[in-house]
């Protein structure tokens, strides 16, 4: 089946600090990944996403790399600020499931100045 | 671009009494829309897609009388909330999604929905 494991959290960092989240999947084919973020109180946002293999997704500072090889795609960040703090949310769609999206179980980061 | 609103954000409601909440894509046309649930500190749970004019597919374990899912345009989808009991109390978001297979979706900011 489909899945997507997170590391679990919290993850509590000072700013500046670098951050890794890991995140591996279960799935056949190939796969689109994803991560959202969710500050609180609100809904999803999408902060970057890779289609196939080897793509780098990136935005806000954030990256992360789609690995087949070893089914990860970890979100990274050189230097965190306080206004990341938020739950980080990996997920992954395959077409063949009419967009159903599976998600992790979220990562709760806190950035202290 | 790529907008999606849901109406209301907070709803505090007594038991026994229906609740509607609405999900509508402002700038685009949803093909799809996803109804999710969220325990505090937890993952998404999805709940149901639905497609619009057609019946919504529901997940194992959700009660589709109780959560009545209509799509009745491609820009507006609702959830009503059935008989609400305390333990409804739950924050609720909808996604749409334009066309269809793998092509991402746009959350709503969500609704935080309390049962007294």
């Amino acid at each position: 089946g489909n899945s997507v494991t997170q590391m679990e959290g919290p993850v509590t960092l000072s700013e500046e600090a670098f951050l890794t989240i890991n995140c591996t999947y279960t799935a056949t084919g190939y796969p689109s990944l994803f991560w959202y973020v969710q500050y609180p109180g609100e809904g999803l946002q999408l902060l970057l996403k890779a289609t196939k293999a080897d793509d780098k997704g990136s935005n806000k500072g954030f990256e992360a790399t789609y690995r087949k090889e070893t089914t990860s795609f970890h979100l990274e960040k050189g230097s965190v600020q306080v206004s990341d703090s938020a739950v980080y949310f990996c997920a992954l769609i395959r077409g063949s499931t009419l967009g159903r999206l599976y998600f992790g179980r979220g990562t709760q980061l806190t950035v202290w100045p | 671009g790529a907008v999606v609103s849901q109406h209301p954000s907070r709803v505090i409601c007594k038991s026994g009494t229906s609740v509607k909440i609405e999900c509508r894509s402002l700038d685009f046309q949803a093909t799809t829309m996803f109804w999710y649930r969220q325990f505090p500190k937890q993952s998404l749970m999805l709940m149901a897609t639905s497609n619009e004019g057609s019946k919504a597919t529901y997940e194992q374990g959700v009660e589709k009388d109780k959560f009545l899912i209509n799509h009745a345009s491609l820009t507006l989808s609702t959830l009503t909330v059935t008989s609400a009991h305390p333990e409804d109390s739950s924050f609720y978001i909808c996604s749409a999604r334009v066309g269809q297979g793998a092509n991402e979706q746009y959350f709503g900011p969500g609704t935080r929905l309390t049962v007294t």
